[in-house]
């Protein structure tokens, strides 16, 4: 019930292609799900995160896609950049409590 | 403002011996995490606070301990060190009771290994 299944677990694209990442959860009383963005070496680090009323939202060149009724949400990256490359952890939580439940990770690199 | 701070940055330990990773935020956060990132396996909650003096298990507390006397620095103890645990920990906090409440700010991690 608290699983995050997220995939692919690493993604190769081309400078400006669209490198997309999904995740699938269990728990219905999920609702926040963070993308957290990760660089060698160092902590994550909040991307962007969006709530279950809406189906998607936008911040520069990321966006979150959100489908309720399959469960699942996705992270798109458009014109992607070198400095792209990183680990993508998807996350859903239960926001009264904080706890967060993360996926499994992608690693992503973004050939110039 | 220094962020989530966590020291040592490295350690090699020996089977059996016990060592203490620290943690301290500076953010006046009352949220504290502990979690450990293994490959392929994303990040695991072991240990978390909603206050000083309050702690609750994650979902792999086992071999863990932790306390939280302050509201600024949250340490987790190794008592028994065993190769299962060698890994990279996290140490993060938030802050309950505002809109940026789940945002959780991470430390840049201790990695252990255990040998």
């Amino acid at each position: 019930q608290q699983q995050v299944k997220q995939s692919p677990q690493s993604l190769i694209v081309q400078k400006g292609g669209i490198p997309i990442i999904n995740c699938a959860y269990e728990n219905t009383a999920f609702d926040y799900f963070p993308w957290y963005q990760q660089f060698p070496g160092k902590g994550p680090a909040l991307l962007i995160a969006i709530r279950p009323d809406v189906s998607e939202k936008k911040e520069g060149r990321f966006t979150i896609s959100f489908n309720k009724s399959a469960k699942q949400f996705s992270l798109h990256i458009m014109d992607s950049q070198p400095g792209d490359s990183a680990t993508y952890f998807c996350a859903a939580s239960m926001s009264s409590y904080g706890k967060l439940t993360f996926g499994q990770g992608t690693i992503l690199t973004v050939h110039p | 403002n220094a962020g989530v701070t966590q020291t040592p940055k490295f350690r090699i330990l020996k089977i059996g011996q016990s060592m203490t990773l620290q943690c301290t935020q500076d953010m006046n956060h009352n949220y504290m995490y502990w979690y450990r990132q293994d490959p392929g396996m994303g990040l695991k909650l072991i240990y978390y606070s909603v206050g000083a003096g309050i702690t609750d298990k994650g979902e792999v507390p086992n071999g863990y301990n932790v306390s939280r006397s302050t509201t600024e620095d949250f340490p987790l103890r190794l008592e028994l060190a065993a190769p299962s645990q060698t890994s990279v920990y996290f140490c993060a906090s938030s802050y309950s009771g505002t809109a940026d409440q789940e945002t959780q700010y991470f430390g840049p991690g201790t990695r252990l290994l255990v040998l």
